[in-house]
């Protein structure tokens, strides 16, 4: 069964720093994983996908990074600001055996950039 | 706004009682998923349809609870007799179906309260 981790749990930086948000899953076997944001009492936005045959994806300040032989990814946000400031929720789509096609999701880390 | 709307966004209802969710897709998309989400965690696989069969059904979706999308558009989640555990945010997404870039877009999210 896949598990997917996301540490920290919570993490508070000053506005302009530049994060990174970690993201683990155990099966390897990954078809794609996918990168979200969520403010508080509202549904989830996609920020980036990365394909299990790319290496990274990028999308303005975003950046995401993915190892599927160590069951690692990493967003890397540039130049913070405090509307930055949400959850951030990592998901992996398993293999494409089947119709396999659910996400299985971390915890979210919440993030708040304080101005 | 992802284009998946949901309706309605609150739900307050007594115990034992029936509830009905709606979701909109994006309109070119044949596939859609129910997600629930509880509080400080990710979103967790209901069922997913793709045009009007519904292909996969995860074991958190007892007996009490059904899903249809009729006509391959829009789709109802019912559970009957609530119990207050049921008590969370349901999500839905769709996606259109890109192997490997395959992206799903979430909803709003409908937020159900069980007293």
């Amino acid at each position: 069964k896949q598990e997917v981790t996301q540490i920290p749990a919570a993490l508070s930086v000053p506005e302009g720093e530049n994060l990174v948000l970690n993201c683990s899953f155990t099966d390897s076997a990954i078809y794609n994983l996918q990168w979200f944001r969520q403010d508080p009492g509202k549904g989830l936005t996609s920020l980036l996908l990365i394909q299990s045959s790319q290496r990274e994806q990028t999308s303005g300040r975003l950046n995401a990074s993915l190892d599927k032989s160590s069951g690692r990814s990493t967003l890397y946000i540039a130049a913070s600001q405090p509307g930055d400031s949400a959850t951030y929720l990592c998901a992996v789509r398993r293999g494409s055996s089947g119709s396999a096609r659910q996400l299985t999701f971390g915890s979210g880390t919440q993030l708040t950039v304080l101005p | 706004d992802t284009g998946v709307s949901q309706d309605p966004r609150h739900k307050i209802t007594k115990r034992g009682q029936n509830v009905t969710f709606r979701c909109d897709p994006i309109s070119e998309h044949n596939r859609l998923y129910w997600y629930r989400q509880t509080l400080g965690q990710g979103p967790e696989f209901l069922t997913y349809f793709q045009n009007e069969a519904q292909l996969e059904k995860s074991r958190l979706l007892s007996d009490r609870f059904s899903a249809e999308r009729p006509k391959g558009s829009f789709s109802t989640l019912e559970i009957q007799r609530t119990e207050q555990g049921d008590s969370a945010m349901y999500l839905c997404a769709s996606s259109l179906g890109q192997g490997r870039a395959d992206t799903q877009y979430f909803g709003p999210g409908t937020r159900l309260t069980v007293l």
